[in-house]
């Protein structure tokens, strides 16, 4: 059980386009999603806290306007990085917790701006 | 601040040779703490969640334990498949849900 799905494993695209990335709880409802970026060789880090039916919460330093997250449902958040730039490419990753602490997370998504 | 560090940074062992990894941390009223796996390219992987000073908790070839101040991953007679990076995380009290990672330690297990 909790199994979290993402799509795409990984996207290519060109500078300045945007790209939009699902993040599925397959097998339970999650009220809250988390989205993680994560650079080669350095660990997670936290970019927003995604709550159904609400905005999301964004850690510091984080564009909001840059990285839009939308929780539509209790199974579904999505990510989309607006007019991406080289600098954006990155491993994104999601998690969500099934009424428990504990986060499980989705296999991640590699996004590269060319 | 919350803070997570994991030592060593990279560990090298023969098939058969057990070790332990650190994880030290400093957060206001622990709410868990988290030891997940992450494979090449891929998200990590739950193993364990602790909760309090002696606490322990078994999985296979992995033994996790916990103090006020630090845990430690124990791996016995590690074999090749176990070569991972190794992730801590904590979870403060107080209501918040968010997770603060170390930099995690990449063992290599050598057959």
């Amino acid at each position: 059980g909790a199994v979290v799905s993402q799509h795409p494993s990984w996207v290519i695209c060109k500078s300045g386009t945007s790209v939009k990335i699902e993040c599925r709880s397959l097998d339970f409802q999650a009220t809250t999603m988390f989205w993680y970026r994560q650079f080669p060789k350095q660990s997670l880090m936290l970019m927003a806290t995604s709550n159904e039916g609400s905005k999301a919460t964004y850690e510091q330093g984080v564009e909001k306007d840059k990285f839009l997250i939308n929780h539509a449902s209790l199974t579904l958040s999505t990510l989309t990085v607006t007019s991406a730039h080289p600098e954006d490419s990155s491993f994104y990753i999601c998690s969500a917790a099934p009424r428990t602490d504990t986060q499980y997370f989705g296999p991640g998504t590699r996004l590269t701006v060319l | 601040e919350d803070q997570v560090t994991q030592s060593p940074e990279a560990l090298r062992l023969q098939e058969g040779e057990s070790s332990s990894l650190n994880c030290s941390y400093t957060v206001s009223g622990l709410r868990g703490l988290f030891w997940y796996r992450q494979d090449p390219g891929k998200g990590p992987e739950f193993l364990f969640t602790l909760y309090s000073a002696g606490e322990e908790k078994e999985k296979e070839r992995l033994k996790a334990t916990l103090t006020k101040k630090e845990s430690f991953l124990h791996i016995t007679a590690p074999k090749p498949e176990d070569s991972a990076t190794y992730l801590c995380a904590v979870r403060r009290g107080g209501g918040s849900e968010k997770l603060v990672f170390g930099k995690g330690t990449k063992l290599t297990v050598n057959p």
